[in-house]
């Protein structure tokens, strides 16, 4: 099915190891977005990318990196968990930066950090 | 940088009975998305709004946009249990909304049958 993919879905990391998330979309879309959700606090922007090979910072890109060297796929990073980093993270991906057609979500990855 | 409002924070209706979400961005927006996030799931598109003053409807559920593009609502019409989840409304961080959409906290949905 077409859609946006996320893998891992679940993950338990210790304080100071190190991950990456992977998101992988077969919808051609140029801009892709992380997000993460936390209990009171909505979805808050990571980092994103208006196209391949471009990435830039949201609100919260403190502790994270990304990388976007395939259209398709964009991946984001963490370098040190920390526990402050346990949430459910968010890819999206759009076909015109939200306009008109909406962000396709995938179904997150649930990270905890311990 | 803007925000966006969202309230109520929670809404317990009984089956059957209407609910309504309202959505304020500090500043005025060139466009206001909806999109429903089920129990455990992951947020699902709706619909946009472009126009001053645009109301559009799906089935039970009417979107309005305000006429000064700072304010929106979304109604539900004799709910159902299917209706269940949480609600966000959502603006462009910038005029283009290329660099993302800023998201409102969200109104969940609760329904007692």
């Amino acid at each position: 099915n077409a859609g946006v993919t996320q893998t891992p879905k679940f993950r338990v990391l210790k304080t100071g190891q190190s991950m990456t998330l992977l998101c992988a979309q077969d919808m051609n879309h140029e801009y892709m977005y992380w997000y993460r959700q936390d209990p009171g606090m909505g979805l808050r922007l990571i980092h994103y990318s208006v196209g391949e090979g471009t990435t830039a910072k949201g609100e919260v890109p403190d502790g994270y990196n990304v990388s976007r060297l395939k259209k398709q796929n964009f991946l984001l990073g963490l370098e040190s968990a920390a526990p402050s980093q346990t949430s459910v993270y968010f890819c999206a991906s759009s076909y015109s930066g939200g306009l008109a057609y909406g962000y396709t979500f995938g179904s997150g990855t649930r990270l905890t950090v311990v | 940088g803007q925000q966006v409002m969202q309230i109520p924070q929670y809404q317990h209706v009984q089956e059957g009975e209407d609910f309504t979400t309202y959505c304020n961005s500090s500043t005025t927006l060139s466009n206001i998305q909806w999109y429903k996030q089920r129990p455990g799931g992951h947020p699902v598109f709706l619909i946009q709004l472009v126009k001053s003053g645009e109301v559009k409807k799906q089935k039970r559920l009417t979107f309005q946009f305000g006429e000064a593009k700072k304010n929106s609502s979304l109604h539900i019409t004799a709910t159902q249990t299917t209706d269940v989840g949480t609600y966000f409304c959502a603006g462009p961080r910038s005029g283009g909304g290329a660099d993302g959409l800023t998201f409102g906290k969200g109104t969940h949905l609760i329904i007692q049958p």
